[in-house]
């Protein structure tokens, strides 16, 4: 079964500090896309970043960066430099050939907590 | 400006009363879905279209229905709404997804549409 694992329910950092939110999948497709979206107090979802089973490099937007770690089904999302503004829930998705990538799984979610 | 549109926001509503929840895309979409968010359980899909006249089940179907008559909107139905359906509900589009391979296949969000059923 396709699964996403956000293991983190809750994390703090300081402004200005980097931080990384763990994000784990199990899949047994060869093609799949991982997602990360942001969801602030206000409820929206915002796309943040994006990372294909067949990139070899790590995305990168900005702030964000996915740390793809294939091998171990890993997707972590990094921020560096925080902002009071990155205080959201941040959710891990996964799209794959198996669902005929009809279906966008995802985890738990990690809610961040930006202290000045 | 490109987005997808829900209505409504907001609803209070009492057990067994119809609703319908609206969605409209205008990015020429191909695929549109339907998701739930509950606390600890993230957003969990209801059902997807893969294009007009063409539906399907999702993870938590049961209790909805949906139609794609037109390319553009995707109403989400509650025929018989019961306390459980309280949640917060999302329709997304993208466009039709064939290959994982150089292609991001984001899915764009509406703001979103809190019901609560008494």
């Amino acid at each position: 079964a396709q699964k996403i694992t956000q293991t983190q329910p809750g994390m703090f950092v300081q402004e200005k500090e980097a931080v990384t939110l763990d994000c784990t999948y199990d899949t047994s497709d060869q093609s799949y896309g991982l997602f990360w979206y942001k969801q602030p107090s206000s409820g929206e979802m915002i796309f943040l970043i994006y990372q294909g089973s067949y990139d070899e490099q790590n995305a990168t937007e900005g702030r964000y960066s996915l740390n793809f770690q294939k091998a171990r089904k890993s997707a972590n999302l990094v921020i560096s430099a925080s902002q009071l503004g990155d205080s959201a829930m941040y959710f891990c998705a996964m799209r794959g050939l198996r669902s005929g990538y009809n279906k966008l799984i995802f985890g738990a979610g990690t809610r961040l907590a930006v202290h000045p | 400006e490109a987005q997808v549109t829900q209505n409504p926001r907001y609803l209070i509503t009492v057990t067994g009363k119809k609703l319908t929840v609206t969605c409209s895309q205008n990015m020429n979409h191909e695929y549109m879905s339907w998701y739930r968010q509950d606390p600890g359980l993230g957003l969990r899909q209801i059902y997807y279209s893969m294009n007009v006249e063409v539906t399907d089940k999702g993870d938590v179907p049961e209790g909805y229905k949906v139609s794609r008559k037109e390319k553009r909107n995707f109403p989400l139905i509650l025929e018989s709404p019961s306390p459980n359906q309280t949640s917060l509900y999302f329709c997304a589009s993208s466009f039709r997804m064939t290959s994982g391979v150089g292609y991001t296949g984001e899915l764009f969000f509406g703001e979103g549409s809190r019901l609560t059923v008494l």
